[in-house]
C-alpha cells in the first residue's frame, strides 16, 4: 500500500520567504508527527497531531513554525520569514494511534529546505 | 520530561564484530521502546521493538531486551557486516503517542 508521501522533496528558498511543507500520512493513520533533521543531528520533534486532539505543538522552535491537519489527514507546517538555521530535512511519520503505544511510526522520505 | 540518551558515534567497527549501542530513557508510566534505522539516502524504518518490560526486539540479527529496572534498550548484534552501516536511533512512545527519539548513534563497518 501506498506509505506516507512529502512534497516537495527539496526546496531552496531565500531567507525572509515562507514556505509550505506538505505530509499525506497512511490512510486511516489517526497520528501525524513532524520532525526536523538537521545535518548530522538527530530527530527534533517539532509537532504531534493525533485525532481530533488538540495538537502537542511542544517542539516548535519559535512562532515563526505552524502546522495544521486537515481532515484528520493531510498535514502543512508552515515556516514563515525562514532563515537560515531552518535549513534541515523536515520529516513527517504517521502511526494508527489509538493511544497505543506499540504501534510504530512510518516515515515519509522528508523535504530537504535550504534556506539561502 | 521524557528522554532518550544513546551513545555517541561515530562507531567504527571491522566486519563480523559485535556491537553494542546503548540505550537508556527517561518516561512516566510504561512506554514502548523502538529501534529505528536510516541506511545511507534511505529514509528512517523500524529495526526493532519491544512494548513491555523483559520483552525481546529482533530482527536482521540485531537484538534489544527492555529492562525496565535499569531502563535501558541497548542495541546487540554478534556479528556486524559492511551492509549494517547506517545512523541508529533508540526512540520510545508513551501511552499518549508521544515519541521521543534518541540523537542517532552512526554506525561505519569496514571489510
Amino acid at each position: 500500500g501506498a506509505g506516507v508521501s512529502q512534497s516537495p522533496s527539496n526546496k531552496v528558498t531565500e531567507k525572509g520567504k515562507d514556505v509550505e511543507l506538505r505530509c499525506d500520512p497512511i490512510s486511516g493513520h489517526t497520528a501525524l508527527y513532524w520532525y526536523r533533521q538537521s545535518l548530522g543531528q538527530g530527530l527534533e520533534f517539532l509537532i504531534y497531531f493525533q485525532g481530533n486532539s488538540a495538537p502537542d505543538k511542544s517542539g516548535l522552535p519559535s512562532d515563526r513554525f505552524s502546522a495544521e491537519r486537515t481532515g484528520g489527514s493531510v498535514s502543512t507546517l508552515t515556516i514563515q520569514r525562514t532563515q537560515q538555521e531552518d535549513s534541515a530535512v523536515y520529516l513527517c511519520a504517521s502511526s494508527p494511534g489509538l493511544a497505543v503505544s506499540s504501534y510504530e511510526q512510518y516515515f515519509g522520505p522528508g523535504t530537504r529546505l535550504t534556506v539561502t | 520530561g521524557d528522554s532518550v540518551t544513546q551513545m555517541e558515534g561515530p562507531v567504527t567497527l571491522s566486519e563480523e564484530a559485535f556491537l553494542t549501542i546503548n540505550c537508556t530513557y527517561t518516561a512516566t508510566g510504561y512506554p514502548s521502546l523502538f529501534w529505528y534505522v536510516q541506511y545511507p539516502g534511505e529514509g528512517l524504518q523500524l529495526l526493532l521493538k519491544a512494548t513491555k518490560a523483559d520483552d525481546k526486539g529482533s530482527n536482521k540479527g540485531f537484538e534489544a531486551t527492555y529492562r525496565k529496572e535499569t531502563t535501558s534498550f541497548h542495541l546487540e548484534k554478534g556479528s556486524v557486516q559492511v551492509s549494517d552501516s547506517a545512523v541508529y536511533f533508540c526512540a520510545l512512545k508513551t501511552s499518549y503517542d508521544k515519541v521521543i527519539f534518541g540523537p542517532g548513534t552512526s554506525l561505519s563497518v569496514i571489510p
